[in-house]
């Protein structure tokens, strides 16, 4: 079946302009992951989405990102008055019931780009 | 969630057998062990998973003392294509696994 899909695949905007970046999970999958990384480093996780439980917001880095999920599915991350340093691949998984064991197939990552 | 530790980067020739360890001493009881593999410009995948003891497929082994407090990635004869960056993480059934920096593998002709 389709992967985890994630639109657009590369993204440039202005600084102080506000993005939107979609996920598409895998279908069936109750959890949602989405992770930020920057050049060369590791993955920075975000936020987590379980089925209908509240979303786990610990790794947001500022309250200008903002995430949700509708209907269970489809999620868009949203970065209000973006800055350079939010410039990173934004990555997106989903694993079928988001637990410890559970694999996560990620998507391709956006390229955010603030100049 | 137990922390993990392990190398920021190596090297390994083309065809030697490769071993990245990752510690995790404050592993709990109903903690696994996973892998995954990130190429560069893509997202990682999973590569292996285990509890305790060993696991093997068709990609790499994962050894795991009785201890629990390390696990060891063997990747063997290495090619071109196996230079990615590896990432080590521990977790139960009811936190979201989470990646840390992992380890870097430069395979050299």
């Amino acid at each position: 079946g389709a992967g985890v899909s994630q639109s657009p695949s590369n993204k440039v905007t202005e600084k102080g302009k506000d993005v939107e970046l979609r996920c598409d999970p895998i279908s069936g999958h109750t959890a949602l992951y989405w992770y930020r990384q920057s050049l060369g480093q590791g993955l920075e996780f975000l936020i987590y989405f379980q089925g209908n439980s509240a979303p786990d917001k610990s790794g947001l880095p500022s309250d200008r990102f903002s995430a949700e999920r509708t209907g269970g599915s489809v999620s868009t991350l949203t970065i209000q008055r973006t800055q350079q340093e939010d410039s990173a691949v934004y990555l997106c998984a989903s694993s079928l019931e988001g637990r410890g064991f559970d694999t996560q197939y990620f998507g391709p990552g956006t390229r955010l780009t603030v100049l | 969630l137990a922390k993990t530790t392990q190398p920021i980067s190596m090297d390994s020739y083309e065809g030697q057998e490769v071993n990245i360890t990752c510690s995790h001493n404050n592993i709990a009881t109903n903690d696994y062990i996973t892998w995954y593999q990130q190429f560069p410009s893509q997202g990682p995948r999973f590569i292996i998973q285990g509890y305790k003891t060993k696991v093997t497929n068709e990609v790499a082994s994962l050894f795991i003392p009785a201890d629990r407090k390390s696990s060891t990635l063997s990747l063997p004869r290495v090619s071109l294509s196996d230079t990615a960056v590896y990432y080590c993480l521990v977790g139960d059934g009811n936190t979201p696994l989470v990646f840390g920096k992992g380890t870097r593998l430069s395979v050299i002709a």
